[in-house]
């Protein structure tokens, strides 16, 4: 069974705020990503972490930053959210060496107006 | 760099039907290779992984199949129902890389 949790599900915030998306995941899971998608397109990494302390930056540029503090806990901060920032943002975690499933989170869809 | 296409884009079938959906991939060596379904503005479920020294993987009406040396997946969908209808994702895994994802195929299944 996979769990890993990500709040909220949706966030309708002004231009400007502050923000944070939550993700933890009770797999025991080193590594963890976050993807942006918008409606209908590809998946994007823009952040990944390999373990506490670590975190990567992905593909896609994004003004976000991440942390990893615990094992379980990979959250993501706007500091200033703009229109932009619109879209779903995908949470996941698999083990590190590559071998094994990743699972995904329900997904936060972000609308900054 | 490792690119991963699927095909077709899109296809719709009516309900009872068998399906076969297309991965490709160019760097054969990979570690694994995983199915995810993606419903509507929702986050990807797992379906199916593959490992590198795996033929093939079977779970319930799905049958997905890996052939590395030509660089192909394929995800087998039998007797398809309308329960069926969302994206399909495949993502493959190279020795020390992230998950590289391919654009999808977005599947409707008429009742």
């Amino acid at each position: 069974e996979a769990d890993i949790y990500q709040t909220p599900r949706y966030l309708v915030i002004g231009t400007g705020k502050k923000i944070t998306l939550e993700c933890s995941q009770t797999m025991g899971h080193d590594k963890m990503y976050w993807y942006q998608q918008d409606p209908g397109m590809e998946l994007h990494l823009i952040h990944y972490s390999y373990g506490v302390n670590s975190t990567e930056k992905g593909d896609l540029s994004s003004e976000s930053t991440v942390s990893r503090i615990r094992t379980e806990h990979f959250p993501l901060t706007l500091e200033s959210a703009r229109p932009s920032h619109t879209s779903q943002y995908l949470c996941a975690s698999s083990h590190n060496t590559g071998l094994t499933e990743a699972f995904f989170g329900q997904g936060t869809r972000l609308t900054v107006v | 760099k490792q690119e991963v296409t699927q095909i077709p884009a899109a296809l719709s079938v009516p309900e009872g039907e068998n399906l076969v959906l297309n991965c490709s991939f160019t760097d054969s060596a990979i570690y694994n290779l995983q199915w995810f379904r993606q419903d509507p503005g929702k986050g990807l479920t797992s379906l199916l992984l593959i490992q590198s020294s795996q033929r093939e993987q079977t779970s319930g009406r799905l049958n997905a199949s890996l052939d590395k040396s030509s660089g192909r997946s394929t995800l087998y969908i039998a007797a398809s129902q309308p329960g069926d209808s969302a994206t399909y994702l495949c993502a493959v895994t190279n020795y020390g890389q992230n998950f590289v994802f391919g654009p999808g195929t977005r599947l409707s299944v008429l009742p």
